[in-house]
């Protein structure tokens, strides 16, 4: 009964520093997202995926990349990790006409 | 750009007090969401409200939908320790979802 799995939990990189947070859902829903959680600004979303296949922009996509590798996984990069990067992220799959499920996040700092 | 708006920001009451929760927007939505997130943890949906002027209760927790569709409201009757955490809100047009800047509530035993 896992639901929206996220690795690693927790990061700490060097500014310039590249990597990969990775996502995985066993629901076998069809939309996947990421988003940023920073202190008094709720969660912002920064790349969806409505469906295999395809990705597209939320509302804070400069310096990530994603990428949906199959139904089940999502991945989001830093390319080149900076300070305000420093944040906690969750995945969630669902949503359309479905609820959205959380992973428990990523709490990533950079140096 | 749409905005959801929550007040008030953080709230600390007595166990057996009620309170309110809201969230306003100057958009129309077709929909709305309700999240409690715990610490470490995701947020957890609670409700979802669709059609303007909807209610819906889950226990001792009351959500309404406002006529317009531009705003919702939460209210807790007699809150207990359980219900402390994080209430956010969501909307938005499908898959571009906008998550309101939450309410933290500690409620007191």
């Amino acid at each position: 009964n896992a639901g929206v799995t996220q690795t690693p939990k927790f990061q700490v990189l060097k500014t310039g520093q590249s990597m990969t947070l990775q996502c995985a859902q066993d629901m076998n829903h069809n939309s996947m997202y990421w988003y940023r959680q920073d202190p008094g600004m709720g969660l912002r979303l920064i790349y969806y995926s409505a469906s295999e296949g395809t990705t597209d922009k939320g509302e804070v996509p400069n310096g990530y990349n994603v990428s949906r590798l199959n139904k089940r996984e999502f991945s989001l990069r830093l390319e080149s990790a900076a300070p305000s990067q420093t944040s906690v992220y969750f995945c969630a799959s669902g949503g359309g006409n479905q609820p959205q499920h959380f992973g428990d996040g990523t709490r990533l700092s950079i140096l | 750009t749409q905005l959801l708006e929550q007040s008030p920001q953080f709230l600390s009451i007595q166990e057996g007090e009620n309170l309110t929760v809201y969230c306003n927007s100057s958009s129309v939505f077709s929909s709305l969401q309700w999240y409690r997130q715990e610490p470490g943890e995701g947020p957890v949906l609670l409700v979802t409200v669709v059609t303007g002027g909807e209610v819906k209760k889950l226990k001792r927790l009351t959500f309404q939908f406002g006529d317009a569709r531009k705003d919702s409201s939460l209210h807790i009757t007699a809150a207990q320790p359980g219900d402390t955490g994080l209430y956010l809100c969501a909307g938005g047009p499908t898959y571009k979802y906008i998550f309101g800047t939450g309410t933290r509530l500690k409620v007191l035993a």
